[in-house]
């Protein structure tokens, strides 16, 4: 089975330029999550999409970062325009189905992450 | 605002030894997971903790869950090289409305010498 996947692995731009990142989850998986994980810091979750809406976008900082999940397959994250505390890792997840029915508990799959660095 | 608190940070140990990883967090829940990050690479799950007692073991390492104590530890038993990596502990805070991103700790990087 492919596991989650991410492009590109690596970006470098200087600040107020714009960059997107895209994700692929694993085949079937209905919900897909983004995460940021600042150096030296557990993952923090951004967006969580359920097929292709938004359950829960409560951390993301929607004045320069926005999310879409066309046909709830792909996402692709962007961030317009980049801060320099926007370096990062971006990780994507996705797992089969929503965890929030009792008794039901899937894990989630993470993507290798895209390595952002902004100058 | 849920909070999980990792310790230690960070962790020095010889091959052959025990040691135990702790993990707080600071509102009710019977999700736990515990996860390795090794440099460069993406999030591997280790153990997922569903209740309280709940205790995982695989390898050298065993989780447990205490959910009153609103604790879990990750055992390490007679260390080896391979170990080496980051471990972190996540919980899933039942937000509610379909909501189960989970809140990660900072990690314990772990280095195991020969």
């Amino acid at each position: 089975e492919a596991g989650v996947a991410q492009s590109p692995r690596y970006k470098i731009i200087e600040k107020r330029q714009s960059v997107a990142f895209w994700c692929n989850p694993i085949s079937g998986h209905a919900t897909l999550y983004w995460y940021q994980q600042i150096l030296g810091q557990g993952p923090k979750l951004l967006i969580q999409f359920q097929n292709n809406g938004v359950v829960d976008d409560s951390q993301l900082p929607k004045d320069r970062f926005s999310a879409e999940r066309l046909k709830g397959v792909d996402s692709t994250l962007k961030i317009q325009p980049a801060k320099l505390e926007d370096s990062a890792v971006y990780l994507c997840a996705s797992s089969p189905t929503g965890r929030y029915k009792v008794g039901r508990v899937t894990e989630a799959f993470f993507g290798q992450g895209t390595r952002l660095t902004v100058v | 605002e849920l909070k999980v608190e990792q310790n230690p940070l960070f962790l020095s140990m010889q091959e052959g030894k025990n040691y135990t990883i702790y993990c707080n967090y600071s509102t009710t829940s019977d999700r736990l997971y515990w996860y390795r990050q090794d440099p460069g690479k993406s999030l591997e799950s280790l153990f997922v903790l569903l209740s309280n007692g709940a205790v995982k073991q695989e390898g050298r390492l065993m989780a447990s869950l205490d959910t009153k104590a609103r604790l879990s530890t990750l055992h390490i038993t007679a260390a080896v090289h391979d170990l080496s990596a980051t471990y972190f502990c996540a919980v899933d805070p039942y937000s509610g409305g379909g909501a189960d991103g989970l809140t990660f700790g900072k990690g314990t990087h772990l280095i195991i010498q020969p």
